[in-house]
């Protein structure tokens, strides 16, 4: 079946935009991740989600990061007025999620370049 | 708080030369503890994971790794190196209790020579 799928691959933004992320998550999956890799690091965590909570947001460096998943399933990320330290790439994935430890599996990744 | 080291950014290594890629975690709680690969322009693929039972993990490709709780180790291997493992190899520690969330290392970049 098909995997995490993430849109736009791409995404240039000037600085003081506003920018929408899509995550299309593995039907069925109940648990939702959003993370973000800058350049030459690994990923950190942003915010997860189960079914359409918002369990831990933990991980969103500031105000401007909202993150929703209205009906269990598409999750949006969105950043308002972008800065340049956004820049970088945003993964999202999703598992089966609890009792067990389920394997999380990731998207592509949209990369973000806010100029 | 949790974290994990990953000591060297780079590796490289010979076609058919043995490949050990370090993990160094710390958590206050039983982890649990995974290898990601990432190859360029994809999402991250489990290699393989440790949650409970035999220290010694097996994964995809050829890889595996050893929970060394005394160490509070998780290194990678890999008896010997194909071209096609030349990617970005992340390890990641999880807390077993209240989230299922990842910290990742920096990772380490592996590269093959011929």
């Amino acid at each position: 079946g098909a995997g995490v799928s993430q849109s736009p691959r791409y995404k240039v933004a000037k600085r003081g935009q506003d920018v929408a992320l899509r995550c299309d998550p593995i039907s069925g999956h109940v648990s939702l991740f959003w993370y973000q890799q800058a350049l030459g690091q690994g990923p950190e965590f942003l915010t997860y989600f189960q079914n359409e909570a918002q369990l831990d947001k933990s991980g969103l460096p500031s105000d401007r990061f909202f993150a929703e998943r209205p009906e269990g399933s598409v999750s949006t990320l969105k950043i308002q007025r972008t800065q340049q330290e956004d820049s970088a790439v945003y993964l999202c994935a999703s598992s089966f999620g609890r009792p067990l430890y389920n394997e999380q599996f990731f998207g592509p990744g949209t990369r973000l370049t806010v100029l | 708080a949790q974290s994990v080291t990953q000591l060297g950014s780079h590796v490289s290594v010979s076609e058919g030369a043995l490949v050990l890629l370090r993990c160094n975690y710390s958590s206050s709680v039983p982890p649990y503890l995974f290898w990601y690969v990432q190859y360029p322009n994809q999402g991250l693929q489990l290699l393989l994971k440790y949650t409970t039972g035999a220290t010694l993990v097996k994964g995809i490709n050829g890889f595996e790794a050893e929970f060394k709780k005394s160490e509070t180790s998780f290194h990678l291997t890999k008896p010997s190196a194909h071209m096609s493992d030349a990617a970005e190899y992340f390890c990641a520690v999880s807390e077993s209790r209240n989230t299922d969330k990842l910290i990742f290392g920096t990772g380490t970049r592996l590269q093959v020579f011929p």
